[in-house]
């Protein structure tokens, strides 16, 4: 079966803050795929970034940067110097191919909140 | 750019109700995914569509939903009657590769129902 946990339910922050949202997932796939997806408050989930199982390499786009680690099974999303735009609530999701499908599996979310 | 469209974007109606949502994804994506996000939780798959086929429905409450993508383009996902427990955010996402190897899901602004 598959697991994510997103541990902290509510963030605030103020403005120019760095924030870091934490994702850890469970799988017996060897392969498997990870996702961040954000939901401002008009409810489209919106796509940042897909990592595949087999690359651990970091990225970084604007202020955004991930931190990918399969030897704690973490998938952490960092935003440096927050804005109050970045306020919503964010996914980290988990998928993998199954011989019926590529269903993802989400975690709870994360409500982040940016104040000026 | 392309979007995954939904409509309506909002929708009440009574218990005992019939309800309809309408999905048109991304041009050229040959995966189509119906998810329901109940309010503070992450999207649950519901069912996923490769062309005008099933891949997975086992999640879906298949006594009163019904979900059918007859020409492989767009989709309708039904509700017949419409339950107290139904209200919720109903999602539409749409990828690129079959299911056989995992693409990027994009997902339309969904459509909320409250059943009163």
């Amino acid at each position: 079966a598959q697991k994510v946990t997103q541990a902290q339910t509510e963030i605030s922050v103020v403005e120019k803050e760095d924030v870091t949202l934490d994702c850890v997932y469970e799988t017996r796939d060897t392969t498997y795929y990870l996702f961040w997806y954000k939901q401002p408050p008009s409810g489209e989930l919106v796509f940042l970034i897909r990592r595949n199982s087999f690359d651990e390499q970091n990225e970084i786009s604007g202020r955004y940067s991930w931190n990918f680690q399969k030897s704690t099974s973490s998938f952490n999303f960092t935003i440096t110097a927050s804005q109050v735009v970045d306020s919503a609530v964010y996914f980290c999701a988990l998928g993998a191919d199954f011989a019926s499908g590529s269903r993802l599996t989400f975690g709870e979310g994360t409500q982040l909140t940016v104040n000026p | 750019e392309a979007e995954v469209a939904q409509s309506p974007r909002y929708k009440i109606t009574e218990k005992s109700q019939a309800v309809a949502f309408w999905c048109d994804p991304i041009s050229g994506h040959a995966t189509l995914y119906w998810y329901r996000q109940i309010l503070g939780q992450g999207p649950e798959l519901l069912v996923q569509f490769q062309d005008e086929s099933v891949v997975d429905d086992s999640q879906l409450p298949k006594d009163r939903f019904s979900a059918e993508r007859l020409k492989g383009v767009d989709s309708t996902l039904k509700i017949q009657p419409a339950e107290l427990g139904d209200s919720a955010m109903y999602l539409c996402a749409s990828s690129l590769y079959p299911s056989g190897g995992l693409g990027t899901q994009y997902f339309g602004p969904g459509t909320r129902l409250l059943v009163l």
